[in-house]
Order: C-alpha cells, then structure tokens, then sequence
C-alpha cells in the first residue's frame, strides 16, 4: 500500500521567497505530525493534526509558518518569505490513532529538502 | 520536557560482529520509546518499540533494544552486523505533552558496517 508522500522533494527558493510543501498522508490515519530536520540534527517538533484540528503548533520557529490540514488529508506546510536558516528537510508523519506518538509508531514520509539562497 | 542523547555521532562495526547504538533518555513519567533509521534521501523508517512489559525489545532486520529503567538507557543491539544496516540512526521518546503526542528525537547515530 502506499506510504506517506511529500512534494515537492527538493525546493529551492530565493530568500523572501514564500514556499507551500504538501503532505499526503496513510488513508485513514488520524494524526499527521510536522518535523523540521536541520543538517546533521534529529527531526525536531513543529506542529499535529487529529483530523482537521491542528492540537498543537508549539514548535512552529516563527509566525513565518503556518500549516492547515482543511479536510483532515493532505496537509501543506506554507512558509513566507523565507529565511536562510529555514533551510532543512521538512518531514511529514502520520499515524492512525488519535495518540499518534504515545505508544504508535509514526509513519514517515521522504521529506522536502528546502534550500533557501 | 523530555530529552533524547545519542552520544556516540559515529559507530563503527565489522561485518558479522556485534553491535550496540547508544540511548538515553529524560521524561517526566512513563517513557514510549523507539528507534528509527534513516537510509540517504529516505524517510524515517520504524525499526521497534517499547512501551511497557519485558525490558528487551524485538524489531525489525534482528534488532532488539534493552530498556533500563535505572539507566534511563534504551541501546540498540544486533548480534552479528550485516553491510546493509549501515544507516543512520535515531533513537525518540514520547510522553504525553499538552495535546500533542510528539515524538522528541536524538541527533542520531551514523552505523558503518565494514565489510
């Protein structure tokens, strides 16, 4: 069956530069997690869906970032005039209970890399 | 808050011998811990768990990982190394944080299987 799938996978955006990055999730699964993995760094908290609702968006780096899951599938990761240091791996993750990281494994797509120049 | 530590950046291990990836773990209350690997350009794949019960762990690909209470350790282990598990590893923990179930990663560590 098909995972979980990103696109675009690379980015490149000149700085200032607003970019959407897209997540298509397992069908049926619940909860969809937001990850931003730095250079040689663990994938590091942004934000979590169950369904539509968006639960938690305490790790979102500034008011730059918004994401929206608007019918509780697809999500898209939108940044606005983007920064150097936003230049990451943004990972999507969904899992299919509602208590997606207390004892159920994530599911993890490829990621976008986004280089910002 | 909850913290992961990987402190080995890099493993080293000849093919067929055994090996152990490094974890420790800070959490208020009941850790759920687990491991993942990541291969170049992939994303994150589950290798196995821990959640409560018996303290060793099996996964997937022969690897299993001890949970030591006392150690607040969770190292991962595979008896005999084969080349394709060279990756990149990353050890996580959850616990319950505000509505969210995130799960808070290591900085990984990058297994090189000699052959």
């Amino acid at each position: 069956g098909a995972g979980v799938s990103q696109s675009p996978r690379y980015k490149v955006a000149k700085r200032g530069q607003d970019v959407a990055l897209r997540c298509d999730p397992i069908s049926g699964h619940v909860s969809l997690f937001w990850y931003q993995q730095a250079l040689g760094q663990g994938p590091e908290f942004l934000t979590y869906f169950q369904n539509e609702a968006q639960l938690d968006k305490s790790g979102l780096p500034s008011d730059r970032f918004f994401a929206e899951r608007p019918e509780g599938s697809v999500s898209t990761l939108k940044i606005q005039r983007t920064q150097q240091e936003d230049s990451a791996v943004y990972l999507c993750a969904s899992s299919p209970r509602t208590s997606g990281g207390l004892g159920n494994e994530q599911f993890f797509g490829p990621g976008t890399r986004l280089t910002v120049l | 808050a909850q913290s992961v530590a990987q402190p080995e950046d890099q493993v080293n291990v000849a093919e067929g011998n055994p090996l152990t990836v490094k974890c420790t773990y800070s959490v208020s209350g009941n850790p759920y811990l687990f491991w993942y690997v990541q291969y170049p350009n992939r994303g994150l794949q589950f290798l196995l768990k821990y959640i409560t019960g018996d303290n060793l762990v099996k996964g997937s690909y022969g690897f299993e990982a001890e949970f030591n209470k006392s150690q607040t350790s969770f190292h991962l282990k595979k008896p005999s190394a084969l080349v394709s598990d060279s990756a990149l590893y990353f050890c996580a923990v959850s616990a319950l944080s505000g509505s969210a179930r995130q799960l808070t990663f290591g900085s990984g560590t990058q297994l090189t299987v000699l052959p």
